[in-house]
């Protein structure tokens, strides 16, 4: 069974930084691009930062492009999102999800639950 | 970057009816390399996560019920749910994986009349 459970969500303040992740099981981890979409409070869902199956390609959202980064280590099938310079807008439910394709970002097939960043002083 | 358009934002659907959520894209989603269409669709339930319906704009995901159905290409594509079920309440996003950003929908809310 697929499984994605992400950690590392809090409350921080402007400027602060935040790392997430997202410990995955239940599939080759290294066979698959991995994402991070967010969703503010009662708003709709936003792409946020995609990476390919070994990490050769990474792809953000100009809204995080310079603020954030995304990794993954494969020998610990995880996968992070490096927050920081955080704004007020970043706060949202972090989800991240598999993608059924390797090196593109196809469509996302196994979602987290997500974990909350709320940015305010 | 290519933007995603549904329409209607919300829509009201007596049990047992068919309900239709349209998505438009404003570049063509069509991926050469296989000849489909780079679109799918979600549905969220309140204080889950999105769960992947359709991929390739009409292909069904495993276990997904068949009164769900994705058509559409280009541009213009559409979500239909023949028979609403109770367990159908949800917000609906399509999605765009043709290039980045994977640009969503606004979302779509399908309640029960």
């Amino acid at each position: 069974e697929v499984q994605l459970v992400e950690s590392g969500g809090g409350l921080i303040q402007p400027g602060g930084s935040l790392r997430l992740s997202c410990a995955a099981s239940g599939f080759t981890f290294s066979s698959y691009a991995m994402t991070w979409v967010r969703q503010a409070p009662g708003k709709g869902l936003e792409w946020v930062s995609g990476i390919s199956d070994r990490g050769g390609s990474t792809y953000y959202a100009d809204s995080v492009k310079g603020r954030f980064t995304i990794s993954r280590d494969i020998s610990k099938n995880t996968l992070y999102l490096q927050m920081s310079s955080l704004r007020a807008e970043d706060t949202a439910v972090y989800y991240c999800a598999k993608s059924a394709g390797a090196t593109r970002l196809y469509y996302f097939d196994y979602w987290g639950q997500g974990t909350q960043v709320t940015v305010s002083s | 970057d290519i933007v995603m358009t549904q329409s209607p934002d919300s829509l009201t659907v007596s049990l047992g009816e068919r309900a239709t959520i349209n998505c438009k894209s404003s570049q063509n989603v069509l991926y050469s390399s296989n000849n489909r269409n780079s679109l799918a669709w979600y549905q969220q339930k309140p204080g889950q996560p999105p769960k992947l319906l359709i991929y390739w704009a009409s292909t069904r995901e495993s276990g997904v019920p068949d009164r769900f159905s994705g058509s559409g290409s280009g541009t213009d594509f559409t979500l239909t749910i023949s028979s609403l079920q109770p367990e159908d309440v949800a917000v609906y996003y399509c999605q765009q994986y043709y290039s980045t950003p994977h640009t969503f929908g606004q979302g779509t809310k399908l309640e029960i009349k």
